[in-house]
């Protein structure tokens, strides 16, 4: 079991570069979700999915877009970055029927946005 | 209004010694979810502890308990016989629904 990946571990954006944060789990989650994490304000949900085909919109959502074609990917799009959304990301994942009890995170990307 | 709010920045706690850290929330669900992680400076999110809102009981995994008084809407994260490896960051956090949302943290030294 690898549990939640993450890929890139750290990346650096130009203004108005696109790019795809990879997420992964093994073990046949339904809820999938992306998190920002900026210093000082905790966790922000920014997308979440509970199935395949299906996602909504966390508390930051603008500037990201998600899709969930298969319950182990759940990838993160950022169109047009802004240096605001320099940033650490994390996806998390959990059985949808244990409301959430254990969220297991994946490791992070650190992304700078320049 | 903020739905997690943890009021500590910063804490300090001899070894050995129990310390509570505080975190209050703010729904109106009748059905939600409490949380604790811990955050070291690896960066990593660590499951501590879990508190549904029909629970009697407050929750308790090994020298983590969470002290859950749903009247006062606080959900605070007790920690017994503190050791070095407690300092990190602590992050309460509220499942409403399929949301999440996240405290903004209590940085806690343990002291030897």
């Amino acid at each position: 079991n690898a549990g939640v990946t993450q890929t890139p571990k750290f990346q650096v954006l130009k203004t108005g570069q696109s790019m795809t944060l990879q997420c992964a789990q093994d073990m046949n989650h339904e809820y999938m979700s992306w998190y920002r994490q900026d210093p000082g304000m905790g966790l922000r949900l920014i997308h979440y999915s509970v199935g395949a085909g299906i996602t909504d919109q966390g508390e930051v959502p603008n500037g990201y877009n998600v899709s969930r074609s298969t319950t182990e990917d759940f990838p993160l799009r950022l169109l047009s970055a802004a240096p605001s959304q320099t940033s650490v990301y994390f996806c998390a994942s959990s059985y949808l029927t244990s409301g959430g009890k254990t969220q297991y995170f994946g490791p992070g990307t650190r992304l700078l946005v320049l | 209004a903020q739905k997690i709010t943890q009021t500590q920045p910063g804490m300090f706690v001899q070894e050995k010694e129990a310390v509570t850290l505080d975190c209050t929330y703010d729904t109106s669900d009748q059905s939600y979810g409490l949380f604790w992680y811990k955050q070291p400076s690896s960066g990593e999110m660590i499951f501590l502890i879990y508190q549904g809102s029909y629970d009697e009981q407050n929750a308790t995994e090994g020298r983590y308990s969470l002290n859950f008084q749903k009247a006062r809407k606080s959900a605070n994260l007790v920690i017994s016989a503190s050791q070095l490896g407690d300092s990190a960051m602590y992050f309460c956090a509220m499942r409403e629904g399929n949301q999440f949302y996240f405290g903004t943290g209590t940085s806690l030294t343990v002291i030897p």
